[in-house]
């Protein structure tokens, strides 16, 4: 089955700097890769997410970029703000199941 | 809409008891799948619901079971409780095709 690997298990950033979660996947029949959030207490939600055709996407101060040849995508936030404190999963899809990371602990300093 | 709505939200059962946990979609959304997250873990895939039928099921033991009902709505059974299975059950909804999932809010399950 699909096993997908992510680093850093914690992240701490100053307000206004980059954030940058990675991921990796082991199949390569997988071709969708969405990224949720999940806030203490809430239903993970989903922020941005690309397909195995694309090689980036950008929405606002969020991009994820994915690397086929080497089964590997990012999570890349710019000038983050206290709200984007969080748990962040990547996951892969593959045959409509999604597989998880162990997820990133966002905390932005003021 | 509501979306993904889910219930009890919280839930204390004892060992070796029987629990059902209740799921309704989207609206609009027809397939069902309920995930497993433990603490200070990802999600993990239980099984998945479609035309009231188990199309797909996760590395999970037998005593996880669910049901699909003709409106879409499903329901996750785990039998002869253990303490392991302690976790927040997410359930999610996508229109089959799509790969665009949504997230109920959780039952926090607690076997004590």
């Amino acid at each position: 089955g699909e096993n997908v690997e992510q680093h850093p298990s914690t992240l701490s950033v100053q307000e206004g700097d980059s954030a940058v979660i990675k991921c990796t996947y082991s199949d390569s029949a997988s071709n969708y890769f969405p990224w949720y959030k999940q806030e203490l207490g809430k239903r993970p939600q989903l922020i941005i997410d690309i397909r195995s055709n694309v090689g980036e996407k950008k929405d606002q101060r969020i991009a994820v970029t994915l690397n086929k040849t080497a089964k590997h995508f990012s999570l890349h936030i710019t000038e983050t703000q206290p709200e984007d404190s969080a748990v962040y999963f990547c996951a892969a899809n593959n045959d409509y199941k999604l597989s998880f990371g162990a997820g990133t602990t966002v905390t932005v300093r003021a | 809409d509501a979306g993904v709505t889910q219930s009890p939200t919280h839930l204390i059962k004892t060992r070796g008891q029987q629990v059902t946990l209740r799921c309704s979609p989207k609206s609009g959304h027809d397939t069902v799948s309920w995930y497993q997250q433990a603490l200070g873990q990802g999600p993990q895939f239980i099984f998945q619901y479609y035309e009231e039928e188990e199309r797909q099921r996760g590395n999970f033991p037998d005593r996880f079971s669910g049901h699909q009902f003709p409106n879409y709505s499903s329901e996750l059974n785990v039998n002869a409780l253990l303490l392991g299975d302690s976790a927040l059950y997410l359930c999610a909804s996508r229109v089959q095709g799509s790969t665009e999932a949504f997230f109920g809010q959780g039952t926090r399950l607690t076997v004590v």
